[in-house]
């Protein structure tokens, strides 16, 4: 049973550029919900998306969007990367939204931004 | 003041001990309650889920949750050095869409 998977693992980018991430759901889950965990900090809700929509959104500026596939694959993109945008990005799929459902996280890609 | 506050540590104890990990919250309306260990380099894994408030039990592990004190507790029994992470203590409401997590405790157990 395949769990959440994430690519790249390892990512450096230049401030001003843009970056995408990829997420496939474990198995059988159909929410998919981005996180960024910056150093020594717990995790940060971005988004989460069911259905192909998003459904609710974090205190993350615009430049942060995202996409989900019928599939139910997700992807997490940042435009303009800043310095502070460096962190480690979560992707974590849920079987259903809402009610509760305990996240299943992924490895995670780590973005540095130079 | 943030929603849910967890002492980050370091942690130290020796192989054997029983650990204590504890998360204050702000946020009567969570229900679910949940603990996350983080290895370095990888990604939270799940090892406690519980509903409202008691105590629940797997293993060398046991949740407490005390919502009239909205303090929630983990304890881990005959620590072992690869019980060595960070933990992570998370909630959410019923109907919500995001969990909040603590900055989490990162815990070394000594052999």
């Amino acid at each position: 049973d395949a769990g959440v998977t994430q690519s790249p693992t390892h990512l450096i980018k230049t401030r001003g550029q843009q970056v995408t991430l990829r997420c496939s759901p474990k198995s059988g889950h159909d929410t998919v919900s981005w996180y960024q965990q910056a150093l020594g900090q717990g995790p940060q809700f971005i988004f989460q998306y069911y259905e192909e929509e998003e459904r609710q959104r974090g205190n993350f500026p615009d430049r942060f969007s995202g996409h989900q596939f019928p599939n139910y694959s997700s992807e997490l993109n940042v435009n303009a990367l800043l310095l502070g945008d460096s962190a480690l990005y979560l992707c974590a799929s849920t079987e259903k939204t809402g009610e509760g459902s305990p996240l299943h996280f992924g490895n995670g890609t780590r973005l540095t931004v130079t | 003041q943030k929603e849910v506050e967890q002492d980050p540590g370091p942690l130290s104890v020796p192989e054997g001990a029983i650990v204590s990990l504890n998360c204050t919250y702000s946020n009567s309306a969570f229900q679910y309650f949940m603990w996350y260990r983080q290895y370095s380099r990888k990604g939270p894994e799940l090892l406690m889920y519980t509903y409202s408030s008691g105590n629940k039990e797997d293993g060398r592990f046991t949740a407490q949750v005390d919502k009239s004190s909205k303090y929630i507790s983990l304890f881990i029994r005959d620590s072992q050095p690869s019980d060595s992470a960070t933990y992570l203590c998370a909630m959410s409401r019923t109907g919500g869409f995001k969990t909040i997590f603590g900055a989490g405790t990162r815990l070394f157990v000594k052999a």
